[in-house]
């Protein structure tokens, strides 16, 4: 079972709507991560919040947007999507952004579909 | 050279094979290595850190080589449920610049 829990597990979202991403972590890591991921290919990172705050912006397109409620929150509101934002998208956490050895935990994903 | 280098697979063994997956990696100065283990439509899983002394988790054996800039995975008496894409993700300092490699694809066959 993941530590790292994710909602909704699948998503269908017309071109128009708009949607939001949770995830939750009760590990107290204080580094929460999005990514992004296309079949067959690895993860690719998003956004990264260190202490509740965003310290890493990908160069993602503003019609995702990240928000960090509190240390155990992690959410992504989704506004006006395109049909190639399609994907897996992942949440993970670890211990901190600079602590050694501090392997990621993913969710469970949410997999989005726009339509 | 990529950052990371896995060889994509697929790998086709039979049950009880031993197998080995190779992983380079260009920056000299990465601090911290993981075999993540991804099956079909779900999440990365961690499957072991990697040491530089090396170390077992059962079947599986981690190698970190410095000097050649490779780590390896080793599965021993494999099973139907090793078959996965087995990702090889190395941490240069800081986790906000993870590598990913492209992941090696592994089917345990009877």
């Amino acid at each position: 079972d993941t530590e790292v829990t994710q909602t909704p597990k699948h998503l269908v979202m017309g071109m128009t709507n708009k949607k939001s991403l949770k995830c939750e972590q009760h590990m107290g890591h204080r580094a929460m991560y999005w990514y992004k991921q296309k079949a067959k290919k690895p993860p690719e990172l998003m956004f990264v919040y260190s202490y509740e705050k965003l310290s890493i912006n990908e160069s993602v397109p503003s019609r995702f947007s990240p928000e960090c409620p509190n240390s155990s929150l992690l959410n992504l509101h989704l506004h006006a999507l395109q049909p190639e934002d399609s994907a897996l998208y992942l949440c993970a956490s670890s211990q901190g952004v600079r602590t050694q050895n501090s392997p990621l935990h993913f969710g469970n994903g949410t997999r989005l579909t726009v339509t | 050279r990529k950052e990371v280098e896995q060889d994509p697979g697929p790998f086709n063994v039979p049950e009880g094979a031993t197998v080995a997956f190779n992983c380079t990696y260009s920056n000299s100065a990465s601090q911290s290595f993981f075999w993540y283990r991804q099956d079909c439509r779900k999440e990365p899983k961690l499957l072991m850190s990697v040491y530089s002394s090396g170390n077992e988790d059962g079947r599986f054996t981690a190698q970190l080589n410095r000097a050649s800039q490779y780590i390896s995975l080793l599965i021993r008496d494999s099973k139907l449920s090793d078959s996965a894409t087995y990702l090889c993700v190395v941490n240069p300092g800081t986790a906000s610049k993870l590598t990913f490699g492209t992941g090696t694809r592994l089917q345990v066959t009877l």
